[in-house]
């Protein structure tokens, strides 16, 4: 079957850096995406990887790495406005998106 | 800005009633989705559509149906509610499968079955 694992929740403090992992087993890949959605909001594009390596854009940055099934999002200077969830999906050999639960961001001060 | 529309925020149906939520996108996508959000589980899709009048179903298709007439309407339909169907929908759109495919989400409706 296909699967994305991510943590379920994770605290962090204002200021610091934090490392929000993804690990994929799924029937081919053409991409992964990061989401983010905040409570009670509709899930918005942070980044999408479909090669190796690391894409920053900011504060956050993605990488990935194919050959083990993984990713993770970086998350630097946090801010309160990051506490919100992280959704990653990958799209799979027939172009559609598997989701994971997502991952509970919670941001301390 | 990129806008997609959900009818309703919020809906408080009885078992057996008949439900429709409507989604309208103004980014002239081709591609439309209805997804379910449910606490401790991925978004799962319901059905999709890449053009007027098409519709394929999705992960979990049973007691839902849709519509698509115009490119930038589509529509759930839950044609006798059940308890186990009180969710959050999520509507999204997306540009052509060419391209990264970057989905753009509704607020969402968030339904409640008696």
């Amino acid at each position: 079957g296909q699967n994305i694992d991510q943590p379920t929740e994770m605290t962090a403090t204002e200021g610091a850096i934090v490392q929000i992992n993804c690990t994929y087993q799924t029937s081919g890949f053409n991409g992964l995406f990061w989401y983010q959605q905040h409570a009670g909001e509709a899930p918005t594009f942070l980044s999408y990887n479909v090669l190796d390596g690391l894409e920053e854009k900011g504060r956050f940055s993605s990488f990935l790495s194919r050959s083990k099934g993984y990713s993770y999002l970086l998350l630097k200077e946090l801010q309160m406005k990051d506490s919100a969830s992280y959704l990653c999906a990958v799209k799979d050999s027939n172009y559609q998106l598997i989701w994971g639960a997502g991952t509970k961001l919670i941001i301390k001060p | 800005d990129v806008k997609v529309t959900q009818s309703s925020r919020y809906l408080v149906k009885r078992t057996g009633e008949k439900v429709f939520l409507e989604c309208v996108q103004d980014m002239d996508h081709e591609n439309m989705f209805w997804y379910r959000q449910d606490p401790g589980l991925g978004l799962r899709l319901i059905y999709f559509s890449y053009d007027v009048k098409m519709k394929e179903k999705g992960d979990i298709p049973e007691g839902y149906s849709v519509s698509r007439e115009k490119k930038e309407r589509f529509s759930l339909i839950l044609e006798s509610a059940s308890t186990n169907q009180t969710s959050m929908y999520l509507c999204a759109s997306s540009s052509s499968p060419g391209e990264t495919g970057e989905l753009f989400f509704g607020e969402g409706s968030r339904l409640t079955v008696l």
